[in-house]
This record gives C-alpha cells, structure tokens and sequence, in this order.
C-alpha cells in the first residue's frame, strides 16, 4: 500500500537544540499531519497542512513548533528551542482529502536530555 | 472533553475466538467518519476500516466489522476468528465534518490473543 516516510526514526538531541522531523508523504496525497504520542498512549494531533498552509493546530503545538513543505519537498516539523516534555514519538500522517484514511509513516523517537 | 472514548484498556482473548472492542464518540455535527486503525508492537499504524455516519450499513472488511449504533455514538470493532498477530493496541478515531478538519484518536485498546 501507499507508504510514508519519517527521517529520522530516532533523534537523540540536549534541550534547547533545534530539530527537524522530515516527512515524506505518499505522493498524490494533499493533507498532511503531524500527530505525538507518548509511551504509546493516545495519539495527540499537532497540526495539519494544506495547500502551503496551517489549517488548524492543536494547543500542544506551541510557538516552538513550525511547520514547512518547500515546493513539494520534504513536510517538516521543526521544534527550536526543545524541551524535555517535547520527548514522544512524533508521526506523520497524510491523506488524499480531508475526510479520508491517514497513512501514517513509521514515527520518528525523539529524546530530549 | 474528551471526544472519543475507549474505556477499555486491555483485552485477553484466545485464539480463533471473536473479540469486540468498544468506541463512544461526542459529536454535534451530523455527518462524520469514524475509523479504526491498529498499532502493531514495532509501531507501525495501519488502518483497518471505516464507518461513515449516513450509512446504515454496517462495514466489514476481511475479519474486522463494526457494530455502528448512532444513537448511541458507539462504533464498536467486531474481530472474528483472532489470530495471534491481531495483538495489537488499537485506537477509534472520528472526523467530523464541520466542527474539525482533523481524525480525533480515543486512548487505544490493547488486544492480547493467546494461543
């Protein structure tokens, strides 16, 4: 089936670094996602992505959290400066429209010391 | 509040038998789609099937069907015949029409099968 791709699949960064999650998304698809989980408990929406823009986002995406996809290119979701608490598991997710099935990607571990 | 609600944490069941697990939702809009995915030990998240709100039909897909009862918000997945590799954690998710443009999870169900 149609795959998502998450680089990394592990990130071990020191608080206050800056890091990028990049996601490839499956190719014909519009809507993009990001979603966190923490020890494999539910999973919280971030935010979503379409036509170049936010279209909502969740109040756990703080003003640290930003969110791109250059021209087609990797859809990022970029965390600076990080905290301790912003160690989960971050997905990615992606649809063809809005009210379809997500795919999800394999998840990116990040670890704030 | 907490719009999507799987009460049940965990769930033993032996092989070969049929489990339910259950789903409520909270919704003022009258139409939405509500899904099941599942989340496999490596955490790897797949979806499994679909409801949408106007069918009165109940889905299935394979071995995996849902019991939708509306007035009730309840979507209730149905797995008949488990197998060991259905263990699994699995999560309801809804998307309402109007009031979200996102899939809104429930905490997850965790699904042992035993042999």
């Amino acid at each position: 089936g149609p795959k998502v791709l998450q680089i990394p699949s592990h990130q071990i960064i020191d608080m206050g670094q800056m890091v990028t999650l990049n996601c490839d998304p499956v190719s014909n698809h519009l809507y993009f996602y990001w979603y966190k989980q923490i020890l494999g408990q539910q999973m919280e929406f971030l935010v979503n992505f379409y036509n170049g823009k936010v279209m909502e986002k969740s109040k756990l995406f703080k003003d640290q959290f930003s969110v791109e996809r250059p021209d087609g290119s990797y859809f990022t979701l970029k965390i600076q400066p990080t905290a301790l608490e912003d160690s989960a598991v971050y997905f990615c997710a992606s649809s063809r429209t809005g009210a379809e099935t997500l795919y999800f990607g394999s998840g990116t571990r990040l670890t704030v010391l | 509040a907490q719009k999507v609600t799987q009460t049940q944490t965990s769930i033993s069941v032996m092989e070969k038998t049929t489990v339910t697990m259950d789903c409520v939702y909270e919704t003022q809009d009258s139409s939405y789609f509500l899904f099941w995915y599942k989340q496999t030990a490596s955490g790897e998240i797949v979806f499994l099937i679909r409801q949408d709100s106007y069918k009165k039909e109940n889905a299935t897909v394979g071995h995996y069907s849902l019991n939708f009862q509306k007035p009730k918000s309840s979507i209730g997945l149905i797995i008949t015949a488990t197998q060991i590799e259905d263990s699994a954690v699995y999560f309801c998710a809804m998307r309402e029409t109007n009031s979200g443009t996102y899939q809104r999870f429930g905490t997850g169900t965790k699904l042992q099968v035993v042999p």
